[in-house]
This record gives structure tokens, C-alpha cells and sequence, in this order.
């Protein structure tokens, strides 16, 4: 079975700064997929970024990069020059490449302050 | 590319009614999936089709909860009869195939009053 914990329910960051939002998660599997969720309180679930278990480079988007260790199962998501527009809930998941359930975290609520 | 399209975007019924959610994936994508989002928790994942046929209904109540996929392409959730705790957002989700990166529509609010 797969878990995924995110230990911080809330976080705020100054406009401008950068933030590092937790995820542990617990596989047996050794292909599996890792991603982060941004959800908005529209509530539509847009897909930040995605890693590769296989890969050993960390994933990177634009202001939105990763720390994948893969030993330590740590998959932490950093956002750099925050915006007003990253203010939402932030939800970590994984998934196994031969199934197909998303597992999620329980989320973190973002707030990025003028 | 259009997204994964969901209707209604609201609805708000009484308890004991019943209620259908539309859902048309992203062309191509074999695999569709519906979730349930209570508020304040992550979504979990009612069933998941791969084509026409399930994969996983492991977490939907079946007693008041079904799906369909007729023809493999889009897919209707429905609830007969809803309970209070049904209000929740239902999101479908739609991939290439199993194991792919996931894409979620935006949602249908439910509230049972």
C-alpha cells in the first residue's frame, strides 16, 4: 500500500520568497511517479510538477522546482519568487506505474501575503 | 488541447434525491476516473475505468453510488439516494493510460441539504 504525509497544514510566505512545502511518502515499489497538486479554491486540481522515481535529476518548472530523495522517500516541492497566484492548497501524491491510484497527502494551505 | 470537461458545476439537492455528474475526458484517454473530495481532505478515488470497463470500485458505495462508460469515451456518476455526507466535490480525471500522469477536470460541487 502506498501513504503519503505532508506534516504542514499551513504555511505563508512573503511575496517575492521563496517556500518549501514537506512530503514523505511509503512504496514497495521501485517505478512509481511522484507529483505535486496545486488546488485553488476553485477546486480544479492543476498538476504542478511531476518526477520519475527512475530519474535522479530533480524536476523543475519554471519558479517551481523539487527535492526527490529517494532514500530518504522525501519529496519536497520549492517555489521561488512567490506570487499572489500561488496562494492555494498544495497536494503531494503518488502513484505506481503498473496501477492507477493517485494516492494524496492530506495537503498544505498555502498563503502568499502582499 | 481541451481539458477534461465536467457538468453540472453545481448542484445543490435534498436528501433521499438523486443526482448525475457528466464527464467528458480528454480525447484519447483510455483511463477515467472519479473522485471525492470532502472538504478539508484529499481526494479519494471512487472508480477508475480503463476503456469501457472497471478497474478499481474498491471505495464506491454501491448501495446508493453508480457509474457508467458505455461506449469508453465519456462516463456518468450517479447517486440514488443522496445522504447528507454525499457533499463533496466529484472530480473526473482523465489519463492516457493506467500508470500516466493524471489530469483533473474542475469539479461538480454537490450540496445535500
Amino acid at each position: 500500500a502506498q501513504t503519503v504525509t505532508q506534516s504542514q497544514p499551513e504555511m505563508s510566505v512573503q511575496e517575492a520568497e521563496t517556500v518549501t512545502l514537506s512530503c514523505t511518502y511509503d512504496t514497495s515499489e521501485s517505478n512509481y511517479y511522484l507529483f505535486w497538486y496545486k488546488q485553488p479554491p476553485s477546486r480544479q486540481m492543476i498538476l504542478v510538477i511531476r518526477q520519475e522515481a527512475y530519474k535522479q535529476q530533480n524536476a523543475t518548472e519554471n519558479r517551481f522546482s523539487v527535492n526527490f530523495q529517494k532514500a530518504a522517500k522525501s519529496f519536497s516541492l520549492k517555489i521561488s519568487d512567490s506570487q499572489l497566484g500561488d496562494t492555494a492548497m498544495y497536494f503531494c501524491a503518488s502513484l505506481i506505474s503498473s496501477g492507477s491510484r493517485l494516492t494524496f497527502g492530506e495537503g498544505t494551505q498555502l498563503t502568499v501575503n502582499p | 488541447e481541451a481539458g477534461v470537461a465536467q457538468s453540472p458545476r453545481y448542484k445543490i439537492i435534498e436528501k433521499r434525491q438523486s443526482v448525475a455528474f457528466w464527464c467528458n475526458p480528454i480525447s484519447g484517454h483510455a483511463t477515467l476516473y472519479w473522485y471525492q473530495q470532502i472538504l478539508g481532505q484529499g481526494p479519494k478515488l471512487l472508480i477508475q475505468f480503463q476503456n469501457n470497463g472497471v478497474v478499481d470500485d474498491s471505495q464506491l458505495p454501491k448501495d446508493r453510488f453508480s457509474a457508467e462508460r458505455l461506449k469508453g469515451v465519456d462516463s456518468t456518476l450517479k447517486i440514488q439516494p443522496a445522504k447528507l455526507e454525499d457533499s463533496a466535490v466529484y472530480l473526473c480525471a482523465s489519463s492516457i493510460n493506467r500508470g500516466n500522469t493524471i489530469y483533473f477536470g474542475e469539479g461538480s460541487w454537490l450540496t445535500v441539504v
